[in-house]
């Protein structure tokens, strides 16, 4: 069956350190999108990309990157870690739409990042 | 850009009572409004959608109803039953080649017994 995995599932690392977080989707969705999630924010648009080599920054992309090198991978990386991104982050893909509406996203389980 | 504000934060409700949750959004030209409920330490799922040419839709004990006019939708759960117990997120997104989905801040619903 088709579907979105994230590793690692949780990952502890130091301030100051480079962390990537991986988004693998095998439904060959063109629209991928990082999420992360804090209480009392919900879920809040960090990057997103709408096929190969497309990349756009959301609502909070300060200190963060992607890259898209083919239609699976959307690889999240925190150039140096801060205390202030430790939290849930989520992948999610969709795979367009049809008449002018988007279809679905669909959320892979999560990645728990502790940055101490 | 969207934004997207959801009421209440939490809400308590006797099982078999029916549950509401509000969101209003800023941009006139959204078209999709999903919702996704996600359970403790799980990934946030898809309940039920609404597109912009439609003013309810229900699935079984879900409900939504859509207002373009004053730019509200709302959720409505009829008989709660504890497995209803989870984070409620209503979203806003644009047509297509833009539907980057904006998410509310979540409404966490408690089922009583």
């Amino acid at each position: 069956d088709a579907e979105i995995t994230q590793s690692p599932r949780h990952k502890i690392t130091e301030t100051g350190r480079q962390v990537t977080l991986a988004c693998h989707q095998t439904w060959n969705h063109n629209n991928m999108f990082w999420y992360r999630q804090d209480l009392g924010h919900g879920l809040r648009l960090i990057h997103y990309s709408y096929g190969v080599q497309d990349t756009n920054k959301g609502e909070v992309s300060d200190g963060y990157s992607v890259s898209r090198s083919n239609t699976e991978d959307l690889p999240l990386t925190l150039e140096s870690a801060a205390s202030s991104q430790t939290s849930v982050y989520f992948c999610a893909s969709s795979g367009g739409g049809t008449g002018g509406i988007p279809y679905e996203q669909y959320f892979g389980p999560g990645t728990r990042l502790t940055v101490t | 850009g969207e934004n997207v504000e959801q009421h209440p934060s939490t809400l308590s409700v006797q099982e078999g009572d029916s549950a509401v949750i509000k969101c209003t959004y800023s941009d006139s030209a959204s078209n999709y409004f999903p919702w996704y409920k996600q359970e403790l330490g799980k990934r946030p799922q898809l309940i039920i959608d609404i597109r912009s040419n439609v003013g309810e839709k229900k699935d079984q004990r879900i409900a939504v109803t859509l207002n373009k006019t004053a730019k509200h939708f709302s959720l409505h759960i009829t008989e709660t039953q504890p497995e209803d117990s989870a984070v409620y997120f209503c979203a806003a997104s644009r047509p297509i080649r833009d539907d980057k989905i904006i998410f509310g801040k979540g409404t966490r619903l408690h089922i009583l017994p």
